[in-house]
């Protein structure tokens, strides 16, 4: 199975900050990633399709970047509503694997 | 519009059998893979597996084999998730997710079912 190692687990950043977070896979898998914004009591989600696009509707400040076995995603600009977990999913193979997930608070 | 709505929380008691479902619409149902995510209380988000309802075509992952059943009816549109015997450690927050067009990486979401086994 492929695994997915994600981090930071947490991060503390200010407003404005600029934010990244990596999730690394165990063995290529092209660009068939998706990063997932998950708030408290909600279902997941999609900010980032096919490594690096962008969902509709999703503000400018989130961007993903990647392929292979290493991806990125950055908040270019930190702003109160972005305190969530964020998680990134493979589905490169039938089976999907997810990132362990990254909590951003904000200071 | 896409939607996946799923079955209402449920309380049951150890040992107990459970079904959840999952009905799609604004879709062609048969024609796109659905997951089932388990999301246990604080914890992070695990694939059970995934199901075609096309022609049933059923994985599931390893932690998951042998644990739930996931079956699909395709004339109605639902998916489902089903235990024969229920642990205190099924206690968790399950999803639906439906694999989209936009591409890799990109599914929706069901609104969750709770699903609390407790004596």
């Amino acid at each position: 199975a492929i695994q997915m190692t994600q981090s930071p687990s947490s991060l503390s950043a200010s407003v404005g900050d600029r934010v990244t977070i990596t999730c690394r896979a165990s063995q290529g898998i092209r660009n068939d990633l998706g990063w997932y914004r998950q708030r408290p009591g909600k279902a997941p989600e999609l900010l980032i399709y096919s490594a690096s696009s962008v969902q509709n509707g999703v503000p400018s400040r989130f961007s993903g970047s990647g392929s292979g076995t290493h991806f990125t995603l950055t908040i270019s600009s930190l702003q109160p509503e972005d305190s969530a977990t964020y998680y990134c999913l493979q589905d490169s193979n039938y089976l999907l694997t997810f990132g362990g997930g990254t909590k951003v608070e904000i200071k | 519009e896409v939607q996946l709505v799923q079955s209402g929380a449920e309380l049951k008691k150890p040992g107990e059998s459970l079904k959840i479902s999952c009905k799609g619409s604004g879709y062609s149902f048969s024609s796109y893979w659905i997951a089932w995510v388990r999301q246990m209380p604080g914890k992070g988000l695990e694939c059970m597996g995934v199901i075609y309802p096309g022609d049933s075509d059923t994985r599931y992952s390893p932690s998951f084999q042998g644990q739930v059943s996931i079956s699909a009816d395709k004339s109605i549109n639902t998916a489902y998730l089903q235990w024969s015997s229920l642990k205190a450690s099924d206690t968790a927050m399950y999803y639906c997710a439906k694999q989209s067009l936009s591409g890799p990486g990109s599914y929706s979401w069901g609104q969750g079912t709770l699903v609390t086994v407790s004596s």
